[in-house]
């Protein structure tokens, strides 16, 4: 199986909060990210967690971590057109360079 | 502010043909990689480079190569392209180590071969 599992689609009202969720299966995974890519654009890093926090908070954003299931999530309040993107998820193990990216998730916010 | 850059956003090109994507950063980073994008498969590392001249194959690295001469400069080429190489191309950079410091993308270049 894929080592970051995301579904593809999420589809939500304006002002409606918006959870897209992340499943990945190495449990030595240290660092966890939530990247959003705009249309036509290069990703940016929109949070991280380390792999030893429970929660992340920053404004609109948070994201949730439960080890045990290795479930990452990330919650988007009060949805805004702006935030119609692609948000991948992706994990890094602390002793290597390069992370793994789960297929991204298409948001789309509609009025 | 940092930038990542790549040499164009669109290109078309014809099968057969010998293609060159450039990426240059300004942030002085180590480690630079090179992604593919395609609908529904996500990011696919093909090439990273963790200083000049190294490089290391990632998952889909067949026909492609790559040269890392400059440390701000990372180049990734198809020899003899072909359709199955159309799509879009994402480069990165992020210092060096094995920290959590992220990675800093390109907007990328949508690649189409005829």
């Amino acid at each position: 199986g894929e080592d970051v599992e995301q579904s593809l689609f999420l589809s939500v009202r304006e002002g409606d909060s918006s959870v897209i969720n992340c499943t990945y299966t190495d449990s030595s995974s240290t660092y966890l990210y939530w990247y959003k890519q705009e249309p036509g654009a290069g990703l940016q890093l929109l949070t991280y967690i380390f792999s030893n926090m429970d929660m992340k908070q920053d404004q609109r954003l948070t994201v949730l971590l439960n080890k045990k299931d290795k479930h990452l999530s990330l919650r988007i309040a009060d949805t805004q057109t702006g935030d119609s993107a692609i948000y991948f998820c992706a994990e890094k193990k602390g002793g290597s360079y390069i992370p793994t990216f789960g297929r991204g998730t298409s948001l789309i916010v509609h009025p | 502010d940092v930038k990542v850059t790549q040499s164009s956003r669109y290109l078309v090109k014809r099968t057969g043909e010998k293609v060159f994507l450039e990426c240059v950063q300004d942030m002085d980073h180590e480690n630079m990689f090179w992604y593919r994008q395609d609908p529904g498969l996500g990011l696919r590392l093909i090439y990273f480079s963790y200083d000049v001249k190294m490089k290391e194959k990632g998952d889909i690295p067949e026909g492609y190569s790559v040269s890392r001469e400059k440390k701000e400069r990372f180049s990734l080429i198809l020899e003899s392209a072909s359709t199955n190489q159309t799509s879009m191309y994402l480069c990165a950079s992020r210092p060096s180590g094995t920290s959590g410091n992220e990675q800093f993308f390109g907007p990328g270049t949508r690649l189409t071969v005829l």
